[in-house]
């Protein structure tokens, strides 16, 4: 089983959808969680962390459930400019190495 | 511009010979991680430093390659005799603890 696991999509939705990402992880022992955005062909950047309480960065909510291991990312009217691949990542206690997902591609069509 | 620096951006050798890339990560950061990236794939973690001192290396990675972090600044990552399956983006990203990724070097092994 994978340490980080993402449904690779693509998503296909129409501008102005709401587009919600799930992602998994298998170490219960892991300690900080983010979303990063790539494009094709470049680096990742980040989008944002996620917080147990959970986080919202204008149209973008993240949320965390410790309990089922799982961690989302929520896009709201979304942007033609949103199409990219969204990684998911976990990093386990001490701040150690960064384990990424494979990533979910969205593509956000006129 | 995330400010870390990654040089060569592109690198096309023959199979067999040697290459090393150079990361120059943000001045503050003191984690420094390296990454290898397919097409299709999330960043597949290689080795990560604090400081100058190299914590931890994958089990995947073969002993031709080798990374360093002399003085605690920028590190430089060598592949030894390369092969048409080293061929990858590289990415190099400094924390803490939200990575900030350069923008790689694409390896091309002919």
């Amino acid at each position: 089983r994978k340490e980080v696991e993402q449904d690779p999509g693509p998503f296909n939705v129409p501008e102005g959808a709401t587009v919600a990402f799930n992602c998994t992880y298998s170490n219960s022992a892991s300690q900080s969680f983010f979303w990063y955005r790539q494009d094709c062909r470049k680096e990742p950047k980040l989008l944002m962390s996620v917080y147990s309480s959970g986080n919202e960065d204008g149209r973008f909510t993240a949320q965390l459930n410790r309990a089922s291991q799982y961690i989302s990312l929520l896009i709201r009217d979304s942007k033609l400019s949103d199409s990219a691949t969204y990684l998911c990542v976990v990093q386990n206690t001490g701040f150690q190495k960064l384990v990424f997902g494979t990533g979910t591609r969205l593509l956000v069509s006129p | 511009d995330t400010g870390v620096s990654q040089n060569p951006r592109h690198k096309i050798t023959k199979r067999g010979q040697n290459v090393t890339f150079r990361c120059d990560p943000i001045s503050e950061h003191n984690r420094l991680y390296w990454y290898r990236q397919t097409l299709g794939q999330g960043p597949e973690f290689l080795t990560y430093f604090q400081n100058e001192a190299q914590l931890e290396k994958s089990r995947l990675l073969s002993d031709r390659f080798s990374a360093e972090r002399p003085k605690g600044s920028f590190s430089t990552l060598e592949i030894q005799r390369t092969e048409q399956g080293d061929s990858a983006m590289y990415l190099c990203a400094s924390s803490p603890p939200e990575a900030f990724f350069g923008q790689g070097t694409r390896l091309t092994v002919v």
